[in-house]
């Protein structure tokens, strides 16, 4: 069964320093979405994405956050200059086209900022 | 905010039915009910969902009351490996959407 794929499983960075968060989408999903937990909190939407634009954010994706559709298969979240409060689970999710199609999520990469 | 409201936690025996429920009295004609679950830290993992009619796959059934304003989600021979965080959310937005998590419930299966 198909399924979304994210790399690495988990980040440990320090303060001040660049991630990028890899994600493999379902191959035919053109919807793509980031999550965040942070440990022992809620899910919280991040970024929607579609058409190599984004659809909608959220008032933690701020100008530190940016998302981008390299290739035609992987779905990538940077972070410019992580802060300690950073740290969390990342999910990534991805749905088909279609309209009130079900979001698959991925496995999570944990990311630590020291 | 989640537009969904769950009771923190439940206990369930091994191989009972665990029945979780979930309240959403500000749900909207065309929004539909989802849950998912949470083991440990991992991905949420997608189990089903609903508009109207109940609904029923391998993992679950979901009964949606009359007026919608709640649900029930049934696992109808609880394992140990279901103990995990179960969220019910009620799904805002059309193609695009996004997913509005809550606490969810802990649920606990017992040997």
């Amino acid at each position: 069964e198909p399924e979304v794929t994210q790399t690495p499983s988990h980040q440990v960075t320090q303060m001040g320093q660049e991630v990028i968060l890899r994600c493999v989408p379902i191959s035919n999903h053109l919807y793509f979405y980031w999550y965040r937990q942070i440990l022992g909190q809620k899910v919280e939407f991040l970024v929607s994405f579609y058409n190599n634009e984004i659809s909608e954010k959220s008032e933690i994706f701020d100008d530190q956050f940016s998302v981008e559709r390299p290739d035609g298969s992987n779905f990538t979240l940077k972070i410019r200059s992580t802060k300690l409060e950073d740290s969390a689970m990342y999910f990534c999710a991805s749905t088909r086209i279609s309209s009130g199609e079900t979001q698959y999520f991925g496995p999570g990469t944990r990311l630590l900022v020291l | 905010d989640a537009k969904t409201t769950q009771p923190t936690s439940m206990d369930c025996a091994e191989g009972r039915a665990a029945n979780l429920p979930c309240n959403h009295s500000t749900i909207s004609g065309n929004e539909y009910v989802y849950w998912y679950r949470q083991i440990h830290s991992q991905g949420p993992q997608y189990i089903i969902h609903g508009l109207k009619n109940n609904e029923t796959n391998e993992m679950a059934s979901l009964i949606i009351t009359e007026d919608r304003k709640s649900s029930t989600l049934i696992l109808p021979h609880a394992t140990l490996r279901d103990t995990a965080v179960y969220y019910c959310i009620v799904r805002v937005g059309g193609s695009n959407y996004q997913l509005i998590w809550g606490a969810g419930t802990k649920l606990i299966i017992k040997p």
